[in-house]
């Protein structure tokens, strides 16, 4: 069955500090990757996504992702965390038509 | 402009009764999309709908039923609602030419609570 896997249930880390936030996924063919964030009482929005090409993907407010084939993983970074970027972040994989699957969600928490 | 909007944003109701949900988006996209957000945030896709075509419906009962009179709008009515069904239900959209590589846009979602 094909699955995305977010381990952590929720990271903790100081601002200023860089911050990891873990994705494994399990789809058949060529992996389409994505990251959204929501924040409380909101809709998702989209951050960035892999689709082929370079294994390091930039987005939207400086955060980036990394793509490991060999490792199944497709992990969310940023190198200096903002108290604003604590949110809940999902993890996505596009299967099959017009399918996709998401991750459990992280809960990043951003100390000040 | 708000490009994937949802009404109502809270829904209130009793067991047993009917609602609906509705969904817009002006953005032209081909593809929309119902999800359900239970309590504990998990995310799971409901229903697809490709050019006003159900091409995605995830092992979800009967009750549920979206419609899509048009590529721009996909509502979603729910009968003799249940304890269960509460949850926050987003609607979602992804461009022309669809397909799993696109990223989706999200409405703000409809928090459903069934008392």
């Amino acid at each position: 069955a094909q699955s995305v896997a977010q381990p952590e249930d929720q990271v903790n880390v100081a601002e200023g500090n860089p911050l990891t936030v873990k994705c494994t996924y399990s789809v058949s063919g060529n992996p389409y990757l994505f990251w959204y964030v929501q924040y409380p009482n909101r809709g998702l929005q989209f951050l960035l996504k892999y689709i082929t090409g370079d294994n390091l993907v930039k987005g939207s407010y400086g955060f980036e992702a990394e793509f490991n084939k060999s490792q199944t993983s497709f992990h969310l970074k940023k190198p200096s965390a903002l108290v604003s970027d604590s949110a809940l972040y999902f993890c996505a994989a596009g299967s099959g038509t017009y399918k996709y699957i998401f991750g459990t969600g992280t809960r990043l928490k951003v100390l000040a | 402009d708000t490009a994937v909007s949802q009404t109502p944003k809270y829904l209130v109701t009793q067991m047993g009764n009917d609602k609906s949900i509705k969904c817009e988006q002006n953005l032209g996209h081909d593809t929309m999309y119902w999800y359900k957000q239970d309590s504990k945030k998990f995310l799971k896709i409901m229903f697809s709908y490709n050019n006003k075509e159900l091409i995605i419906n995830e092992t979800v009962p009967n009750r549920f039923s979206p419609k899509s009179p048009d590529k721009a709008h996909l509502n979603l009515h729910i009968n003799s609602l249940e304890l269960g069904d509460s949850a926050v239900y987003f609607c979602a959209s992804s461009p022309p030419a669809s397909g799993p590589s696109y990223e989706q846009y999200f409405g703000p979602g409809t928090r459903l609570t069934v008392t």
